[in-house]
C-alpha cells in the first residue's frame, strides 16, 4: 500500500506570497492531520480534518487554513507568509482520529 | 493540557551500546503513547506504539514500556547501530474530548552513534 505523499517537497516564496501545500493520505484513510516543525517550536498540531470536516485545530492564526476533500486528499494554505513561516510542514493520516498516525515525508517551506 | 517531557540531548554513543531515551507524560485521559523516529531529510517513521499500561511496544530491538505509575515510557535498545543514528520523538495521543486526531510531541532526541 502506498505511503503518504505530500507535494511540493521543497518550496521557496517570498513575505507576503501565499502557499498551498498538498497531502495524499494512505488509501482508506480518512482522517488527516498536519503539522509544523521548526527548530525553535518543535512539533506543532495545525489543525485535523475527517470527512471534510475540520475537527481540531491548534493555536495558529487564521493566516493557516485547511480543507479536505471528498477522496480524503487534504491541502493547507498559508496566506501573507511571514518569514518565520518556514518549516517544514508534516501531514500525517490515520483511519480515524484514535488510530495510529503514518506521516509524509513533508514540504520544506522557505521564506525569503 | 497535555504535555511530553524527553531527555535532553544530543546522546552519543558507540555501536553496540545500551540506549536509553526517557520519555515522561502528563495527560488528563488514558493516552496511547508512540515513538517516532525521524532521519535526515525525511518525515517520521513510528517506530513503536503501546495503548494501555503496562503494555510494551516493540520493533527493530526497540523497546518502550507503558507505565502509568511513573507517567513514562522510556525507549530502550541493548545494542545499537549506526544506523540508528536519527532523532527519536515521544509523543502521545489523546482523542477524548478536543484532542482529535493531535498528537503532543516531545522535542526530540538526537542519537548519533559512532562505529
Amino acid at each position: 500500500k502506498a505511503g503518504v505523499t505530500q507535494t511540493p517537497r521543497y518550496l521557496i516564496k517570498t513575505r507576503g506570497q501565499q502557499v498551498t501545500l498538498s497531502c495524499s493520505p494512505i488509501s482508506g484513510h480518512r482522517s488527516v492531520s498536519w503539522y509544523q516543525q521548526t527548530p525553535g517550536q518543535g512539533l506543532q498540531f495545525l489543525f485535523e480534518y475527517f470527512s471534510e470536516t475540520q475537527r481540531n485545530k491548534g493555536n495558529f492564526p487564521g493566516r493557516f487554513s485547511g480543507r479536505q476533500f471528498s477522496n480524503s486528499r487534504s491541502e493547507m494554505n498559508v496566506s501573507t507568509l511571514e518569514l518565520g513561516d518556514s518549516a517544514l510542514y508534516l501531514c500525517a493520516s490515520s483511519t480515524s482520529a484514535e488510530e495510529t498516525q503514518y506521516f509524509g515525508p513533508g514540504t520544506r517551506l522557505l521564506v525569503l | 493540557g497535555n504535555s511530553v517531557t524527553q531527555m535532553e540531548g544530543p546522546v552519543t554513543l558507540s555501536e553496540e551500546a545500551f540506549l536509553t531515551i526517557n520519555c515522561t507524560y502528563t495527560a488528563t485521559g488514558y493516552p496511547s503513547l508512540f515513538w517516532y523516529v525521524q532521519y535526515p531529510g525525511e518525515g517520521l517513521q513510528l517506530l513503536l506504539k503501546a495503548t494501555k499500561a503496562d503494555d510494551k511496544g516493540s520493533n527493530k530491538g526497540f523497546e518502550a514500556t507503558y507505565r502509568k505509575e511513573t507517567t513514562s515510557f522510556h525507549l530502550e535498545k541493548g545494542s545499537v547501530q549506526v544506523s540508528d543514528s536519527a532523532v527519536y520523538f515521544c509523543a502521545l495521543s489523546d482523542s477524548g474530548g478536543t484532542s482529535y486526531g493531535k498528537l503532543t510531541f516531545g522535542q526530540g532526541t538526537i542519537l548519533t552513534v559512532h562505529p
